[in-house]
């Protein structure tokens, strides 16, 4: 069955560093999205890209977050600058058509600022 | 933001008995509603859905129930097993949003042996 993949699974970095989690989404899949998972917290919507831009994107997605799908297959969140507040779990998800269709979450990278 | 809440953090259920998860919304505009499951350090893996024009969807020991005049969302687990113990989220879509889920805090279900 086909499945949403992300790499690292795990990252831990220093404040100020840059970080780029990868995806890489189910292949017939149109709409691309990232969310994170502060510890203890609800999953949070980042971001939402189609026809390799953005549709929309939320309060935490600020000027140091940015997407990409460089070659088609991989879908990219980097993060310029880390904070501290930017260690979470952060998942990648797909869906096939857009609205009223499943999205399909990859396993997450957790992320770890120090 | 709560626009979407699941009142019970946690749940106890005795193997083979019902469990059933509660969500509730505000946004009368969402129209497409979602269960998840979540076990620790995996991501969300999807269950079951139903958009606004029904009340009820069924798969297999999964049924969803929508109240929409109580912005209410159930998901009824018959029979319950062990293996079903994980993290239930619902999570909204729709609304002024084209495609962001609105997730809510979860529950921890527990289903006894």
């Amino acid at each position: 069955e086909p499945e949403v993949t992300q790499t690292p699974s795990h990252q831990v970095t220093q404040m100020g560093q840059e970080v780029i989690l990868r995806c890489v989404p189910i292949s017939n899949h149109l709409y691309f999205y990232w969310y994170r998972q502060i510890l203890g917290q609800k999953v949070e919507f980042l971001v939402s890209f189609y026809n390799n831009e953005i549709s929309e994107k939320s309060e935490i997605f600020d000027d140091q977050f940015s997407v990409e799908r460089p070659d088609g297959s991989n879908f990219t969140l980097k993060i310029r600058s880390t904070k501290l507040e930017d260690s979470a779990m952060y998942f990648c998800a797909s869906q096939e058509l857009g609205i009223q269709e499943t999205q399909y979450f990859g396993p997450g990278t957790r992320l770890l600022v120090l | 933001d709560q626009q979407v809440k699941q009142n019970s953090p946690s749940l106890s259920v005795q193997e083979g008995r019902i469990s059933i998860l509660n969500c509730d919304y505000t946004n009368s505009m969402f129209d497409y509603f979602l269960w998840y499951k979540k076990y620790p350090a995996e991501g969300p893996t999807f269950l079951i859905s139903i958009s606004s024009i029904k009340d009820k969807n069924e798969d297999g020991r999964f049924t969803v129930f929508l109240n929409k005049s109580a912005k209410h969302l159930s998901l009824h687990i018959v029979p319950s097993q062990p293996g079903d113990s994980a993290v239930y989220f619902c999570a909204v879509a729709g609304g002024t949003s084209y495609g962001k889920l609105t997730f809510g805090q979860g529950t921890i279900l527990t289903v006894h042996p």
